[in-house]
């Protein structure tokens, strides 16, 4: 089975600061990472993934993610933020092999807060 | 334009009065999957679809049912509402992984229900 955790429920920072939110993982079975992002009133979009290949991994919006394997760590961050990126974001997983469940188990998301 | 489309959007009902929640997904997806998202506690995951005539429980299954008669549609069933079921409902979809897809999901806007 695997487990997300974000570590932080909620995160203010000041418009045009740099950000990391992070979340770590827990898998007995290799893994797809993946952040979604969830603004006020609709649904998941898919902010960046991480399959294989360069650790570092740049999405929609100005935001990146880096992979370590060794930490379970798959931190997002964005060098400055605007007040458009206020949301709530989430962290997932997703086993890469068949058997067994199949879906993504999500981190219980962190509300980025963007103050001017 | 691929997309998840889940209906009704909003819906308030009372207490035992059976409802659908409809999703239909028009990529091919073999995979299909509903969510729930409360505050605090993240998106997780009711019933999944491998394929068509194949679901199976996820995290929460309790007071749900689905069915996967047709690959397009995969709907949600409470056939007694209660009110701890209010919630926002995420349906999802995409290619298997275990069939070589890689892991994303596409996700409908959801549907806020509210049980009283």
């Amino acid at each position: 089975a695997q487990s997300v955790t974000q570590l932080d429920s909620q995160v203010p920072v000041f418009e045009e600061a740099p950000v990391e939110l992070r979340c770590n993982y827990s898998s007995s079975v290799s893994v797809y990472l993946f952040w979604y992002v969830q603004y006020p009133n609709q649904g998941l979009q898919l902010l960046l993934k991480y399959l294989s290949g360069s650790t570092l991994v740049k999405g929609i919006n100005g935001f990146e993610a880096e992979f370590n394997k060794s930490q379970t760590s798959f931190h997002l961050r964005k060098p400055s933020v605007h007040i458009s990126d206020t949301a709530e974001y989430f962290c997932a997983v997703r086993r890469r092999s068949g058997g067994g469940a199949d879906g993504l188990t999500f981190g219980k998301g962190t509300h980025l807060i963007i103050q001017p | 334009e691929a997309q998840v489309t889940q209906n009704p959007r909003y819906l308030i009902t009372v207490t035992g009065k059976k409802l659908t929640v409809t999703c239909s997904q028009n990529m091919n997806h073999e995979y299909m999957s509903w969510y729930r998202q409360d505050p605090g506690l993240g998106l997780r995951q009711i019933y999944y679809s491998m394929n068509v005539e194949v679901t199976d429980k996820g995290d929460v299954p309790e007071g749900y049912k689905v069915s996967r008669k047709e690959k397009r549609n995969f709907p949600l069933i409470l056939e007694s509402p209660s009110p701890n079921q209010t919630s926002l409902y995420f349906c999802a979809s995409s290619l298997s992984v275990q069939t070589g897809g890689l892991g994303e999901l596409f996700f409908g806007e959801g549907s806020r229900l509210t049980v009283l």
